[in-house]
């Protein structure tokens, strides 16, 4: 287990149809957060999971925008109808406690382009 | 609701002097922690740095070091040394203990010139 993983590495999609990203985190880590970051911005959060339990949703994540992490390892972040605002990198981040002493472990993100 | 605002979209270096990215940020809290990250070109994210709001003292880190002012609410990053591998973005970013989840600010782009 080399870090968090996420696939695919790069989406491009038709606007309007539904895709699906996956995150991979660290073994063991029971904190799993999803960042989006457009360009020139920093990653804004969007979500996160402490195990199977999805804590805390922003008000960026639409209706069309859910979550998962079924048995408390990996992740999936579904959009529905994409729309040309959806386009970005959705980054993942795991961390292996609670709290803001332990360092969060990014993956290399997967960039959505939709046309 | 918390900021953080970075003033510098873009930095500048030559190899082996020190420079320094500033970093700004709103909060009403008197316990929080920053963090530095750093971005290189296609890879993932780093920590380079964090600092505990309660403590006085400056983070160090090898080569990086913060100058943290609680009353001034400004937390800037110090390289010295610069190397190429330091050519990134780097993300200055908030974060609050009853939270949990970190802010981040819009970066900036560091170029080191050999």
């Amino acid at each position: 287990d080399t870090g968090v993983s996420q696939n695919p590495r790069h989406k491009i999609t038709k606007r309007g149809q539904n895709v699906t990203f996956r995150c991979d985190p660290i073994s063991e880590h029971n904190r799993l957060y999803w960042y989006r970051q457009t360009l020139g911005q920093g990653p804004e959060f969007l979500t996160y999971f402490q195990n199977e339990a999805q804590l805390e949703k922003s008000r960026l994540l639409s209706d069309r925008f859910s979550a998962e992490r079924p048995k408390g390892s990996f992740s999936t972040l579904e959009i529905q109808r994409t729309e040309q605002g959806d386009s970005a990198m959705y980054l993942c981040a795991s961390s292996p406690t609670t709290g803001l002493n332990t360092e969060a472990f990014f993956g290399q993100g997967t960039r959505l382009t939709v046309v | 609701a918390q900021t953080v605002t970075q003033s510098q979209p873009e930095m500048s270096v030559q190899e082996a002097e020190t420079v320094t990215l500033s970093c700004t940020y709103d909060t009403s809290e008197s316990d929080y922690y920053l963090f530095w990250y750093k971005q290189p070109p296609s890879r993932q994210m780093i920590l380079v740095i964090r600092q505990e709001a309660y403590k006085q003292q400056n983070a160090t880190e090898n080569r990086f070091s913060v100058n943290f002012q609680k009353a001034a609410k400004s937390f800037s990053l110090k390289i010295s040394d610069s190397q190429l591998g330091d050519a990134a973005m780097y993300f200055c970013a908030y974060g609050e203990t009853s939270y949990d989840k970190v802010i981040f600010g819009p970066g900036t782009s560091l170029s080191v010139i050999p």
